[in-house]
């Protein structure tokens, strides 16, 4: 099952504006990563935000962790056609192994 | 990095598969994920040092090996057509916060 979801599911925007995703989860967590997706590929790993942080920036990525809301958001600045990609939010465990819980995705279109 | 073989993979419904990952050197974890289109990766199990270390809700006919040597295997009995799927795996140093690095993924086709 998944343990976040994405919101929004797709987000089409032109080049140069912002773009956010929002990130939801069930369960206590350690840490929140973000990954990028291309093409149905292989993921990249962007970011990890640990449970005590609030927040995180990565070049053009801006990453918030609300742990009382159980809520992450990613904000990527001055957007690329470069950028477009699928990008999921994972939570691990905390029961004691490694296991990550990816959310159900945000499908980013950045038109030239 | 991480390199997955093949890259793509057709077999018939009730035949066995092996997928391949090498993993990053001097990573002692690798977890292998389900990613079916349109949807996020699904957990299917991780291995560490060697032994299986935490598994998902995937069948006993979904089973895995590491070896010393960075390598791994993914291996799927009586094939389903719902076993089409992208196969990824993950290599780490294991930890509660470390950071995975993935394959490009097998692209398999149950026909």
């Amino acid at each position: 099952s998944q343990q976040g979801e994405e919101d929004p599911q797709a987000l089409s925007i032109q080049e140069g504006e912002n773009a956010t995703m929002n990130c939801s989860y069930k369960t206590s967590i350690n840490n929140l990563q973000w990954y990028r997706q291309n093409s149905g590929r292989g993921l990249v790993h962007l970011i990890l935000i640990r449970s005590n942080e609030r927040e995180k920036h990565s070049g053009r990525l801006r990453v918030t962790l609300d742990t009382s809301k159980k809520s992450s958001s990613l904000l990527i600045t001055a957007s690329r056609a470069a950028d477009t990609a699928s990008y999921f939010c994972a939570t691990d465990d905390p029961g004691g192994y490694q296991k990550v819980t990816f959310g159900t995705g945000t499908k980013l279109q950045v038109i030239p | 990095g991480v390199t997955q073989s093949p890259t793509h993979l057709i077999k018939t419904r009730g035949q066995q598969v092996t997928l391949r990952c090498s993993s990053q050197s001097g990573h002692n974890t690798v977890s292998w994920y389900q990613q079916a289109l349109g949807q996020g990766p699904q957990f299917i199990f991780q291995y560490y040092r060697e032994e299986e270390n935490g598994r998902g809700n995937f069948p006993p006919r979904f089973s895995g090996l590491q070896f010393p040597n960075d390598s791994s295997e993914l291996n799927v009995n009586a094939l389903e057509l719902d076993d089409s799927a992208l196969y990824l795996c993950a290599s780490s140093l294991g930890g509660a916060s470390t950071e995975a690095f993935f394959g490009q993924g097998t692209r398999l086709t149950v026909v």
